[in-house]
């Protein structure tokens, strides 16, 4: 079965840097494009930013690009998300997401989701 | 930026039929997704391709759109239906800006 379990949240002060990984299992991690959806506490869901399968295009939120990158490694099953110049406004729990359509090149979705990692930033 | 509308809060008694509304200019060229969150749980796909059920989920979740709204319904809702609910989906402008989700609908069953 699916499985996501990402890791790497923690308190780090603004302007400060972090990086979360996900790893996955029990899919074909090379063939799907990976999200990255956060929540921040008590507020609804906000999409972060989408990696295609091969990594060829990368795709971002407005409220984080230029500060956040979203990468791949196929060889080792994992997503990432490089988090820079972080702002209070940037605390929430953060969630990787599978892709629902193998190779998506269009109406791309997250089908299955990982339990999320908090990332509070605080002074 | 694109932006997707949902009613603040739905509230119905079990057994009842639930609709939970997504507005958006996009829809009519684009697929609605509708996902189902309880308190303290990651989020699940419910809905997708605007009425898709995937496997697993309960055939009283259903789902259509029309025109500039997409509408979630859960026909006999029952207590644990009680939760977040939020539609996503995309602009259909020629510059890709991502996806979206809106702003989320809290369903109360009781």
């Amino acid at each position: 079965q699916v499985q996501l379990v990402e890791s790497g949240g923690g308190v780090v002060q603004p302007g400060g840097s972090l990086r979360l990984s996900c790893a996955a299992s029990g899919f074909t991690f090379s063939s799907y494009g990976m999200h990255w959806v956060r929540q921040a506490p008590g507020k609804g869901l906000e999409w972060v930013a989408f990696i295609r399968y091969d990594g060829s295009n990368k795709y971002y939120a407005d409220s984080v690009k230029g500060r956040f990158t979203i990468s791949r490694d196929n060889s080792k099953n994992t997503l990432y998300l490089q988090m820079n110049s972080l702002r209070a406004e940037d605390t929430a729990v953060y969630y990787c997401a599978k892709d629902g359509i193998p190779h998506c090149g269009g109406d791309c979705y997250p089908n299955y989701w990982g339990q999320g990692t908090l990332v509070t930033v605080s002074s | 930026s694109y932006e997707l509308t949902q009613p603040p809060s739905v509230s119905v008694s079990p057994g009842q039929t639930a609709r939970i509304t997504c507005s958006g200019d996009a829809l009519p060229k684009k697929y609605a997704y509708w996902y189902q969150q309880k308190s303290g749980q990651a989020p699940v796909l419910v809905i997708y391709e605007d009425s898709k059920r995937p496997s697993g989920i309960p055939e009283r979740f259903s789902g259509s759109s029309s025109g500039t709204m997409a509408t979630l319904t859960i026909s006999g809702a029952q207590v644990e239906d009680e939760a977040d609910y939020y539609c996503y989906s995309t602009d259909s402008s020629g510059n890709h800006r991502g996806w979206v989700f809106g702003g989320g609908t809290k369903l109360t069953v009781l």
